[in-house]
């Protein structure tokens, strides 16, 4: 079955720096990937979209890639500020209307 | 932009109560709306998917006894967990998908409702 692997491990870095968030996927390619932001006690919110045949996706400081040679989707955040620090979370579908979402990765941008 | 709205946030209570949860898209129609179950730190696991007008789809070992849904309309689900009990206490949290054609769209959630019991 379709498994996603996100960083368990939190990313560190230091504001306005580009944090860098993997995503990889274990079956077939899906139609797309979503990515979400998830803040604690709250709902994850939705950031991009990118289809399977897009290789790069932006909005604003956001920037998604998706290789289906490699499996992978990479997340960025330029210019990285405190208020980026959430946890990031990488879904995709699974067939039909179903979505899996992955554990996420928790990032922390310090001032 | 689309809207979620979970009520209640947060619920405290006795073992062997029923709680209902509420999810309520308030300024689209959702033909469709999933209900699902987080625990700390880890991925939120699908429990059912909800559909408008017919019974709800449910995922492999979540029992449908336990967790009843009912979607009367095209802007309203509910959960009610029955008879809860401590193992069943849990963030719960529900999303929904704007109805139009193609199945690539966004999932808009609700802030969840922490589920707590004694």
């Amino acid at each position: 079955s379709q498994k996603i692997e996100q960083n368990s491990e939190a990313l560190n870095i230091q504001e306005g720096k580009t944090a860098t968030l993997t995503c990889n996927y274990t079956n077939y390619s899906p139609a797309y990937l979503q990515w979400y932001r998830q803040d604690p006690g709250r709902g994850p919110v939705f950031l991009l979209l990118i289809r399977e045949n897009e290789k790069e996706k932006r909005k604003e400081r956001l920037k998604v890639t998706f290789d289906t040679t490699l499996k992978q989707s990479l997340f960025h955040i330029t210019a990285s500020q405190p208020a980026d620090s959430a946890t990031y979370l990488c879904a995709l579908n699974t067939g039909g209307f179903k979505t899996i979402f992955g554990a996420g990765t928790r990032l922390f941008v310090k001032a | 932009g689309a809207v979620v709205s979970q009520h209640p946030s947060w619920v405290i209570c006795k073992s062997g109560t029923s709680v209902k949860i509420e999810c309520r898209s308030l300024d689209f129609q959702a033909t469709t709306m999933f209900w699902y179950r987080q625990f700390p730190k880890q991925s939120l696991m699908l429990m059912a998917t909800s559909n408008e007008g017919s019974k709800a789809t449910y995922e492999q070992g979540v029992e449908k006894d336990k967790f009843l849904i009912n979607h009367a309309s095209l802007t309203l689900s509910t959960l009610t967990v029955t008879s809860a009990h401590p193992e069943d206490s849990s963030f719960y949290i529900c999303s929904a998908r704007e109805t139009r054609q193609g199945q690539n769209q966004p999932q808009h959630f609700g802030d969840g409702t922490r589920l707590s019991i004694l």
